[in-house]
């Protein structure tokens, strides 16, 4: 299964909302996706599991939708450490990552 | 508190070998599947291999099949991956990562900071 996430690069501006989206070349179980957020010179790490279960730790200003093939990742009322690269995963057989959204603060 | 704590990055040639750690702590080792996960230089992320909880069974990419072992040591609590036939396209940060289920394939919940690899001549 590959994921393919869209845009490449997302500007938006503070206060606003961010939607990422996640795209696989087949469909998935709704259980089976994960979002990551890796800031500049950091690990990453898990926000989103399950499609829209929020880690533990994760304010509720981050949400996760979808099903099938299609995939959402929304970022709420937009402060200035989301600026990060996102990526959504998959672990419906071997794990595998879409090549990631930037998320620029406009 | 988990801390994964990986080592053994290093400078190495093409064609050469390098072995991975990852010393684990502040969970039970034995009942969480793991797994490497690398970052090439300005790149996505790129799932590498899993083991399970009990060492049993393992999975790799297809770019690392054949070249690369993942294991684990219950009683040091400590994950590997030997890596036998270095390329330059292996070049990246190898990050240590665990699974929030016994299986290896799952979402990481826990990440390591990461060890750099380089491979050129």
């Amino acid at each position: 299964v590959v994921l393919t996430q869209s845009p490449g690069t997302l500007s938006v501006s503070l206060g606003e909302t961010a939607t990422l989206s996640c795209r696989a070349s087949q469909s998935i179980s709704t259980s089976y996706i994960a979002w990551y957020q890796q800031r500049r010179g950091q690990a990453p790490r898990v926000l989103i599991y399950g499609t829209s279960v929020r880690a533990t730790g994760i304010p509720d200003r981050f949400s996760g939708s979808g099903s099938g093939r299609d995939f959402t990742l929304t970022i709420s009322r937009l402060e200035p450490a989301d600026l990060a690269f996102y990526y959504c995963q998959h672990y419906d057989t071997s794990p595998a990552f879409g090549q990631g959204t930037k998320l620029e603060i406009k | 508190e988990v801390v994964l704590l990986e080592s053994g990055g290093d400078l190495v040639r093409p064609g050469e070998s390098l072995r991975l750690s990852c010393e684990a702590s502040g969970f039970t080792f034995s009942r969480h599947g793991m797994n490497w996960v690398r970052q090439a230089p300005g790149k996505g992320l790129e799932w590498v291999a899993g083991v399970s909880g009990s060492g049993s069974s393992t999975d790799y990419a297809d770019s690392v099949k054949g070249r690369f072992t993942i294991s684990r040591d219950s009683s040091t609590s400590t994950l590997f991956l030997q890596m036998t036939g270095l390329r330059a396209e292996d070049t990246a940060i190898y990050y240590c990562a665990r699974v929030e289920s016994a299986w290896f394939s799952y979402y990481f919940d826990y990440w390591g900071q990461g060890t750099p690899v380089t491979v050129s001549s």
